[in-house]
């Protein structure tokens, strides 16, 4: 059965970087895009990045854009994103999402998501 | 970017009755409209996509309909499991998709 795992989360001050992961498995990695979403405390669902499944493509959503890097192994089946000169704002749980294989930006399997909290 | 707009944001209804959702987009997202449902410390999960058709393992009783800018979500019967907030999706115009700010439903 399909599986993603994140890990990396924590409390990081403004300005620092932290690195998010999320192993897959259960499906053949290669062939899918994988998308991160996230969701502040108490709040609903934002885009924030995609990969290709061929990691030659990404998009980021604008609040993100310049900060945030969305790489891939596929031979690890991971998905990675790197997070620079993080803000209070960007303070939520983060999801990976695998990208349905026959609808682009379309999200059926999610992960349990890992918390990432920026304060001082 | 396109604005998705849920309504209303909290919807009581008592066990065994119909619920229905809605969801309006700002400009026509032809039929590329996902439902999906989130219960409390659980990711998303993928409810209804092309706006009317079913995701894996949902149940018969969960119905979507709609097109262009107008979308509906139906649960005929509800159970006690279908009880969760549920968001609304499009993902035609890209990026970014955009999502609703989401439904809650309740036990009446």
């Amino acid at each position: 059965q399909v599986q993603l795992v994140e890990s990396g989360g924590g409390v990081v001050q403004p300005g620092r970087s932290l690195r998010l992961s999320c192993a897959a498995s259960g499906f053949s990695f290669s062939s899918n895009g994988m998308h991160w979403v996230r969701q502040a405390p108490g709040k609903g669902l934002e885009w924030v990045a995609v990969i290709g499944d061929d990691g030659r493509t990404d998009f980021y959503a604008d609040s993100v854009k310049g900060r945030f890097t969305v790489s891939r192994d596929n031979s690890r089946s991971t998905v990675y994103l790197q997070m620079n000169s993080l803000r209070t704002e960007d303070t939520a749980v983060y999801f990976c999402a695998r990208e349905h294989s026959h609808n682009n930006w379309l999200f059926d399997y999610w992960g349990q998501g890992t918390l990432v909290t920026v304060s001082s | 970017e396109i604005v998705m707009t849920q309504s209303p944001a909290t919807l009581s209804v008592s066990p065994g009755e119909r619920a229905t959702l809605s969801c309006r987009a700002s400009q026509s997202v032809r039929s590329n409209l996902a439902w999906y449902q989130q219960k409390p410390g659980q990711p998303p999960r993928l409810v209804i996509y092309g706006a009317s058709t079913r995701a894996t393992g949902i149940p018969a009783s969960f119905s979507g309909s709609g097109s262009g800018t107008e979308f509906t979500l139906t649960i005929s019967s509800l159970q006690s499991d279908d009880f969760a907030v549920y968001y609304c999706q499009q993902y035609e115009n890209r990026p970014p998709v955009t999502f609703g700010q989401g439904t809650r439903l309740e036990i009446k």
